[in-house]
């Protein structure tokens, strides 16, 4: 099992749509983040929670520490938005911060 | 990727040949990592290092090799290239608040 799991692996939205992607993990973390992998490959970091909510325009991450889960909102979504999202986590045994990453979800929102 | 610079973008081997993946930060950051991202599957993390000199295996270190001599600087070695190193590549660099990932290296090994 992995220690990162996330839900759905593939979503297709119509423009406008409120989005939820989903990331369980198994393991004590330190840490959790969301990542964004654009189409051309890149990755950049969307957010790093250890408890609470964060908000980043139309995004919002939420994260729950006694249920070991998150979750990321997209509201309003737009085409722009398709992308690879990555739930990744930095364990809180791991020494230098190195990430242990759930599989994706692959995003497709159409206008 | 502002900060982290990898190279090649692309590459083709053959099996058996090597290669020296590079990885460059102007951030100053002690702390690098490589991962390789395999079709479906999460990134796993290959060698990372804390600081110039200092260099640790992580999940699927087996083929590959890394050193540190500079702080800027964290080139991953392939030896003997295989078709199981057909992957992706990204090195990484952890901030304060999250990461800076290169823009990735595509390799294919035939």
């Amino acid at each position: 099992k992995n220690e990162v799991e996330q839900s759905p692996q593939n979503l297709t939205a119509q423009e406008g749509e409120f989005i939820t992607i989903n990331c369980s993990y198994s393991v004590g973390i330190s840490a959790l983040h969301w990542l964004q992998q654009h189409p051309g490959g890149g990755i950049v970091s969307l957010f790093m929670l250890s408890s609470g909510k964060k908000k980043h325009g139309r995004l919002i991450a939420t994260i729950n520490i006694q249920e070991k889960h998150s979750s990321l909102h997209i509201t309003a979504s737009h085409p722009r938005d398709s992308a690879v999202y990555i739930c990744a986590v930095t364990t809180s045994s791991g020494s230098a911060r190195q990430l242990t990453f759930g599989s994706g979800t692959q995003l497709t929102v159409l206008p | 990727n502002a900060g982290v610079t990898q190279t090649p973008k692309f590459r083709i081997l053959k099996i058996g040949q090597s290669m020296t993946l590079q990885c460059t930060q102007d951030m100053n950051h002690n702390y690098m990592y490589w991962y390789r991202q395999d079709p479906g599957m999460g990134l796993k993390l290959i060698y990372y290092s804390v600081g110039a000199g200092i260099t640790d295996k992580g999940e699927v270190p087996n083929g590959y090799n890394v050193s540190r001599s500079t702080t800027e600087d964290f080139p991953l070695r392939l030896e003997l290239a295989a078709p199981s190193q057909t992957s992706v590549y990204f090195c990484a660099i952890a901030l304060g608040f999250g990461y800076t990932f290169g823009s990735g290296t595509r390799l294919t090994v035939v």
